[in-house]
């Protein structure tokens, strides 16, 4: 199974700020790759899909970079409404494995 | 609309069997890839198992492999997820998750969830 090791499992940070999430993948998974935010209590919610592909809806601070086996989601400009965990997802092969997870709280 | 409803969760014993089920509306459900997907209380995401358009094909992650069985029925737009040999560690909400085909099949859609909690 491919690994996907997401980091850091947990930031702080203040509105206005810019925030960055890194996914490695165990072996290249091309642009296979998706990203998730999920609130508590909510299912998880789509937000980039083939690594930088922005999900319909989904505000423009978020961007999603990379390929092979390093990928980064970058939110530009943090609002109240972004603090949530966020996944990212490789689909390039089974099992669809999932990064750990990074919780983005207020500071 | 999609919509992806699950239900059939529950509190159940040590090695005793449950079903899940999934109710899904506003899109050919026949046409695509379903899967389920799991979390436990305060954990991360797992992937659990898949099922192919036509259910001819499945997958099953390891952890789950010889106890859990996925299915479909096309003609009720319904998946379902049956379990058994229960353990604690199979504690979570499970998720039903619709995904695309062709060459780029991410999950575009996920239902609300169903806790299944599996405990004396």
């Amino acid at each position: 199974a491919i690994r996907i090791t997401q980091s850091p499992s947990s930031l702080s940070a203040s509105t206005g700020d810019r925030v960055t999430i890194t996914c490695r993948a165990s072996q290249g998974i091309s642009s296979y790759l998706a990203w998730y935010q999920q609130k508590p209590g909510k299912a998880p919610k789509l937000l980039i899909y083939a690594a930088s592909t922005l999900q319909s809806g989904v505000p423009s601070r978020f961007s999603g970079s990379g390929s092979g086996t390093d990928f980064t989601l970058t939110i530009s400009c943090l609002q109240s409404e972004d603090f949530a965990t966020y996944y990212c997802q490789q689909y390039y092969s089974y099992p669809r494995t999932f990064g750990g997870g990074t919780k983005v709280e207020i500071k | 609309e999609v919509q992806l409803v699950e239900s059939g969760g529950g509190l159940v014993q040590p090695g005793g069997s449950l079903r899940l089920s999934c109710s899904a509306s506003g899109f050919t459900f026949s046409s695509y890839a379903m899967h389920w997907v799991r979390q436990a209380p305060g954990k991360g995401l797992e992937y659990v198992s898949a099922i192919s358009s036509n259910g001819g094909s499945t997958y099953y992650a390891d952890s789950v492999k010889g106890r859990f069985t996925i299915s479909r029925d096309n003609s009720k737009n319904t998946l379902y997820l049956q379990m058994s040999s229960l353990r604690a560690e199979d504690t979570a909400v499970y998720y039903c998750v619709k995904s695309l085909t062709g060459s780029s099949p991410y999950f575009d859609y996920w239902g609300q969830g169903t806790l299944v909690t599996v405990s004396s």
